[in-house]
């Protein structure tokens, strides 16, 4: 079955440093990959797509990198802050390209 | 900035009535999605509708559920008899063409007591 598998424990980074999440799927064949941001009790929030053919994507302080043959997909946040604090979820699109299957996403706790 | 909108934000109901939860999405977009997200658990698809049809469906999509595109500007879910587990919060996403990127809507939290 298709799976799309998230860090479960939460991430606790002091300000400024990187944050690094991890995204690995299985049984997909995708050609593209989303990382989302959801606040708690909020919808979410689309950050950045990257594409099979891309192996890096920047958007001011976010890199995306995605290696389909580990499957993998790596979300950076550099020089982080308090405000980063969130849950940070991986999406891909189901076979038929309508559905977006989320992870389970990854926590991250920035302190000061 | 466009942005997807949901009515209400909160809707406590009792269980066996039926809800309608509804969605204004971006005016330009042709794609409709509705997911649910109950608490503590991951974000899950629920329907598709595109050119006033479902396009796809999830195995919770059940016969209690429907979708409608009433007119030009909203979007909405129907639970026909609420139970329990439809306790969650509601996600309403939209998109300008096949398999790009969903903007979703800040949800409705659905309480079934």
């Amino acid at each position: 079955s298709q799976k799309i598998e998230q860090n479960s424990e939460a991430l606790n980074i002091q300000e400024g440093k990187t944050a690094t999440l991890t995204c690995n799927y299985t049984n997909y064949s995708p050609a593209y990959l989303q990382w989302y941001r959801q606040d708690p009790g909020r919808g979410p929030v689309f950050l950045l797509l990257i594409r099979e053919n891309e192996k890096e994507k920047r958007k001011e302080r976010l890199k995306v990198t995605f290696d389909t043959t580990l499957k993998q997909s790596l979300f950076h946040i550099t020089a982080s802050q308090p405000a980063d604090s969130a849950t940070y979820l991986c999406a891909l699109t189901s076979n038929s390209g309508y559905a977006l299957n989320f992870g389970k996403g990854t926590s991250l706790l920035v302190t000061p | 900035e466009p942005e997807v909108t949901q009515t209400p934000s909160h809707q406590v109901t009792q269980m066996g009535q039926e809800v309608i939860l509804r969605c204004v999405p971006i005016s330009n977009h042709l794609y409709f999605y509705w997911y649910r997200q109950i608490l503590g658990q991951k974000v899950e698809f629920l329907v598709s509708f595109y050119n006033n049809e479902i396009s796809e469906k999830s195995e919770i999509f059940d016969d209690q559920f429907s979708v409608e595109r009433p007119d030009g500007s909203n979007f909405t879910l129907k639970i026909r008899s609420t139970k329990l587990e439809d306790s969650a919060m509601y996600f309403c996403a939209s998109s300008d063409s096949f398999k790009e990127t969903q903007y979703f809507g800040p949800g409705t939290r659905l309480l079934v007591l």
